[in-house]
């Protein structure tokens, strides 16, 4: 019944591997985000799509890449992974953008941490 | 863009005293503030949100007020609990309703 999942919960990695962090939602949501929590607890935004389409695309490495392959699914791959990559990171879905309704749920989170 | 600071950083309370939260943002045409409770190893969650067009809205124990002209808003927790012990984060909508931006959060600690 889970409403937002994520998988892996925790993944350990070396500097340079190539890793992908995959999220589904049930809700029938419009919209899904990608988020990076630091070490500080700082959320932010990395990516949000609209029905498929890219429609944020903060200021991120183009070693991330987010990849839709239908409203219900949003995964993150990241290329040559990085130190400074190490964070939670928290898929997101909400009804769509400009509703009235506009609740955003979270995934569980992924744990990164790269060595 | 949308820029919105949090305050205080950290927070600690006696239990059954109220705690508020301030936020402030920089984008008037930002018109949806929701309210986030993320406890430790756990997602954020809802706690809860108002739009521009209202100025006050409550729940139970927290409500949460809005002052559009001085671009800030608030949350009120009263009668605080041990559970009630979280970070809490503020976000503000932009005006093309498609990016949350959050504040950097409240570190609230309610000492029994």
């Amino acid at each position: 019944d889970t409403a937002v999942s994520q998988t892996p919960k925790y993944l350990v990695t070396q500097m340079g591997n190539d890793k992908s962090i995959k999220c589904e939602q049930n809700l029938g949501h419009d919209t899904m985000y990608w988020y990076k929590q630091d070490s500080k607890k700082f959320l932010k935004i990395m990516f949000s799509y609209n029905n498929k389409e890219l429609i944020i695309n903060e200021t991120v490495p183009n070693r991330f890449s987010p990849k839709s392959p239908d409203k219900a699914h949003l995964n993150l791959h990241i290329n040559s992974l990085e130190l400074g990559d190490s964070a939670v990171y928290f898929c997101a879905s909400s009804q769509g953008p400009r509703l009235a309704s506009n609740e955003q749920y979270f995934g569980p989170g992924t744990r990164l941490t790269v060595t | 863009g949308e820029n919105v600071e949090q305050h205080p950083s950290t927070l600690s309370v006696q239990e059954g005293d109220s705690a508020v939260i301030k936020c402030t943002y920089s984008d008037s045409a930002s018109n949806y503030f929701p309210w986030y409770k993320q406890e430790l190893g756990k997602r954020p969650q809802l706690i809860i949100d108002i739009r521009s067009n209202v100025g006050e809205k409550k729940d139970q124990r927290i409500a949460v007020t809005l002052n559009k002209t001085a671009k800030h808003f608030s949350l009120h927790i009263t009668e605080t609990q041990p559970e009630d012990s979280a970070v809490y984060f503020c976000a503000a909508r932009d005006n093309y309703g498609q990016n949350f931006v959050f504040g950097p959060g409240t570190r609230l600690s309610v000492l029994p």
